[in-house]
C-alpha cells in the first residue's frame, strides 16, 4: 500500500471556526509532512514530523497547530484563519528525513475555503 | 538550498519526446537533483531522481552534465494524460527531508 490519505476531501469553515485536517499511511514512514499550495503556486513546506516529533516549522502562523499522535497520523489543527488561508493542504510521507532518496508520497490533499 | 529555474509552459504534441530543462547554477556538491510531476488538484508524484549523468526508468530519464549546473527531464512518446505541471527540485537530505518547489513547468500535450 503506497498511498496517503487524507480527510476530509473539501472543507469549508468561517474565521470563528475549530476544524482539523487529517492524514493517514501506513507504508512504515516515519517522517510526515503538511505543505500549502495556492492556486497556480508550488507547494510550500509548512511542517515535518521525524519519529513523531516535530523537526521543521516553517515560521507557520500558531492558527495552524500540527499533531503528531503516532507514526501513522498526522493532524492539522485550524483555528481562526483568514481567508487568505484558503488553499490545497497537502500530506506527504517518507521513511525518513535522511537518506539518499528525495522521494516523499503525497495525498491528494485538502480543498480548505476560509469565509 | 539551491534556486531552480525552468520555463513556465510548454506545449507537445502526442507521440512526441518532451525535454523539459532546469538550471541550478548554485547546486552543492551533496545535492540531488529529484523531479515531481503534479496534476490538477492533485498531490506531487515523484518521477525521478539522479546526482550526475543519466538515469532512466520506466518513466522518465533524467540528464545531469559533468557540472551539473543544469538538468533535462526527458518524457518519451508523450500522451494527452502527461499533461501536468512539472517540478525540478535540488537538495540534500542534510536538509531534514526539506523539499523545495520551484515554480514548475506546465506541461500542455496537444493530440
Amino acid at each position: 500500500d503506497t498511498e496517503v490519505t487524507q480527510t476530509p476531501k473539501h472543507l469549508v469553515m468561517g474565521m470563528t471556526n475549530k476544524k482539523s485536517l487529517k492524514c493517514e499511511q501506513h507504508m512504515g514512514h516515519r517522517a510526515m509532512y503538511w505543505y500549502k499550495q495556492k492556486a497556480k503556486k508550488p507547494p510550500e513546506l509548512m511542517f515535518v514530523y521525524s519519529y513523531e516529533k516535530l523537526s521543521i516549522n516553517e515560521s507557520v502562523p500558531s492558527r495552524f497547530s500540527p499533531e503528531c499522535p503516532n507514526s501513522s497520523l498526522l493532524n492539522l489543527h485550524l483555528h481562526a484563519l483568514q481567508p487568505e488561508d484558503s488553499a490545497l493542504y497537502l500530506c506527504a510521507s517518507s521513511q525518513t528525513t535522511s537518506g539518499d532518496s528525495y522521494e516523499q508520497y503525497f495525498g491528494p490533499g485538502t480543498r480548505l475555503t476560509v469565509t | 538550498l539551491a534556486k531552480t529555474t525552468q520555463p513556465i509552459s510548454m506545449d507537445s504534441y502526442e507521440g512526441q519526446e518532451v525535454n523539459i530543462t532546469c538550471s541550478h547554477n548554485n547546486i552543492a556538491t551533496n545535492d540531488y537533483i529529484t523531479w515531481y510531476q503534479q496534476f490538477p488538484s492533485q498531490g506531487p508524484r515523484f518521477i525521478i531522481q539522479g546526482y550526475k549523468t543519466k538515469v532512466t526508468n520506466e518513466v522518465a530519464s533524467l540528464f545531469i552534465p559533468a557540472d551539473r549546473k543544469s538538468s533535462t527531464l526527458s518524457l518519451p512518446r508523450v500522451s494527452l494524460s502527461d499533461t501536468a505541471v512539472y517540478y525540478c527540485l535540488v537538495g540534500a537530505w542534510n536538509q531534514g527531508g526539506k523539499l523545495i518547489f520551484g515554480q514548475g513547468t506546465e506541461l500542455s500535450v496537444k493530440p
